[in-house]
C-alpha cells in the first residue's frame, strides 16, 4: 500500500489561507469517505482535527475544514495562526481493513 | 481521564525483538479498536496494524506480516505491539491509538493517542 502524496511543505501569512491535498487512488481515498486529518506539532503526539472528510472532533476551531473530490482530499486552514505552525498528516481507510497514511506536510507560518 | 499509557524507550540490536505496551483507561477497554502507527526519525506516519481489544481479532500492514503481532490483557486494560527481526530501518517511534468508529465499523478515526515510544536498533 503506497502512502497517500501530500505537497511535501506549504506557507501562507497570519490571517491567510491555505490549502494542503491528500491524493490517493481509487482504492482508498477515491472510495471511501473514511479520511481523517492530523496535527503534529514537533515531539509531539499527532492531534486528531478532521474526521469523515468534512467533521471536526468538538475543540477543534472552525478555522480547520476539510473537503474531498475524487481521489483527493483537502485541509483548508483559514484565519491562519502562529500556533497552526505544524506537520500535517491525512489517512484513509483503504480496504480489507488496513489504513494508509499521507507523507506529511509541513505548514510554515510566515 | 482517557488515556493511553505507553512503555518506556527501547534499545535493541538488529534480529531481536521488541514489545511495546500500550495501558488504557478511562474507556470501556473493549468497544474500541487500538491501531498501531510509526514514525521514523524525520519521516512520516505509518499504519502498523490494529487490534480490536474485544474480540482479539487483528490485521496488519501488508509490509509488516509475519514480523508483527498485536495481543492484549483484558485483564491490565493493556494492549502488546511485538516485532520481530529487526533491522536498523525499524527504529522510530511507535504509537499507539485509539479507534473510534462510525456507523461503518471500519470508519476508523484516531482522537487518542499515546506518547509515544522510542525503539532503537543499532549494532
Amino acid at each position: 500500500q503506497s502512502a497517500l502524496t501530500q505537497p511535501r511543505s506549504v506557507s501562507g501569512s497570519p490571517g491567510q489561507s491555505v490549502t494542503i491535498s491528500c491524493t490517493g487512488t481509487s482504492s482508498d481515498v477515491g472510495t471511501y469517505n473514511y479520511v481523517s486529518w492530523y496535527q503534529q506539532h514537533p515531539g509531539k503526539a499527532p492531534k486528531l482535527i478532521i474526521y469523515d472528510v468534512t467533521k471536526r472532533p468538538s475543540g477543534v476551531p472552525d478555522r480547520f475544514s476539510g473537503s474531498k473530490s475524487g481521489n483527493t482530499a483537502s485541509l483548508t486552514i483559514s484565519g491562519l495562526q502562529a500556533d497552526d505552525e505544524a506537520d500535517f498528516y491525512c489517512c484513509s481507510f483503504a480496504g480489507r481493513y488496513t489504513w494508509v497514511f499521507g507523507g506529511g506536510t509541513k505548514l510554515t507560518v510566515i | 481521564q482517557e488515556q493511553l499509557v505507553q512503555s518506556g524507550a527501547e534499545a535493541k540490536k538488529p534480529g531481536a525483538s521488541v514489545k511495546v505496551s500500550c495501558r488504557t483507561s478511562g474507556y470501556p477497554f473493549s468497544d474500541y479498536f487500538v491501531h498501531w502507527v510509526r514514525q521514523a526519525p524525520g519521516q512520516g506516519l505509518q499504519w502498523v496494524g490494529l487490534i480490536n481489544p474485544g474480540g482479539g481479532s487483528r490485521n496488519y500492514a501488508h509490509q509488516f506480516q509475519g514480523r508483527v503481532t498485536l495481543t492484549r490483557d483484558t485483564s491490565t486494560r493493556t494492549v502488546y505491539m511485538e516485532l520481530s527481526s529487526l533491522t536498523s530501518e525499524d527504529t522510530a517511534v511507535y504509537y499507539c491509538a485509539r479507534g473510534i468508529f462510525g456507523p461503518v465499523i471500519y470508519d476508523h478515526w484516531f482522537d487518542l493517542w499515546g506518547q509515544g515510544t522510542l525503539v532503537t536498533v543499532s549494532s
